[in-house]
């Protein structure tokens, strides 16, 4: 099993649209939590990171569930510049590493 | 904001060569840097963990003598790959950290997109 599952993609929406990802993570010690987007081929960039409160940043809202070890990204009212990888990424221990899902692909169509 | 540059930006060459990827920290000391590798469409693996003055920390499956981690400046990490074949053909990303609490944030490279023809 994969540390770190996301929804398959591609997800394809109109301009406007709203839309949610999912991602799932297996090892519970896991103890910071990210949401990135990649562009293609370049390298991913933070998008926000995301607390068990849950948090906002303008159109786009986290949610973060460690009883069920599931992230979520909300994404409001969808611009085509939206368009783009979006990986779900956690941190284990204290080493900084990232452990980065496979990755969500969403593209936003006029 | 933090700033991380990576050199060169694209390689072609024959196989067997062996190619030298550059990560620097241009306006901070980076204590840690990362080496990623990422195949298309596949999520970026993270490859070793570099800290300044040390032996890198490589992942199970990274051969050690084949990626070759030298971060001995606290701006510079290289990463060689040696006696490269088509299937090292990847795209190679390094982040690099501050002396911060869990080593958050990382500030990513542009990264490398080696070809091995």
């Amino acid at each position: 099993r994969k540390e770190v599952e996301q929804d398959p993609g591609p997800f394809n929406v109109p301009e406007g649209a709203t839309v949610a990802f999912n991602c799932t993570y297996s090892n519970s010690a896991s103890q910071s939590f990210f949401w990135y987007r990649q562009d293609c081929r370049k390298e991913p960039k933070l998008l926000m990171s995301v607390y068990s409160s849950g948090n906002e940043d303008g159109r786009f809202t986290a949610q973060l569930n460690r009883a069920s070890q599931y992230i979520s990204l909300l994404i409001r009212d969808s611009k085509l510049s939206d368009s783009a990888t979006y990986l779900c990424v956690v941190t284990t221990g204290n080493t900084g590493k990232l452990i980065f899902g496979q990755g969500t692909t969403l593209q936003v169509k006029p | 904001g933090a700033v991380v540059s990576q050199h060169p930006s694209w390689v072609i060459c024959k196989s067997g060569t062996s190619v030298k990827i550059e990560c620097r920290s241009l306006d901070f000391q980076a204590t840690t840097m990362f080496w990623y590798r990422q195949f298309p469409k596949q999520s970026l693996m993270l490859m070793a963990t570099s800290n300044e003055g040390s032996k890198a920390t490589y992942e199970q499956g990274v051969e050690k003598d084949k990626f070759l981690i030298n971060h001995a400046s606290l701006t510079l990490s290289t990463l060689t790959v040696t006696s490269a074949h088509p299937e090292d053909s990847s795209f190679y990303i390094c982040s690099a950290t501050e002396d911060s609490p869990f080593n958050q944030p990382q500030h990513f490279g542009d990264g490398t997109r080696l070809s091995i023809l």
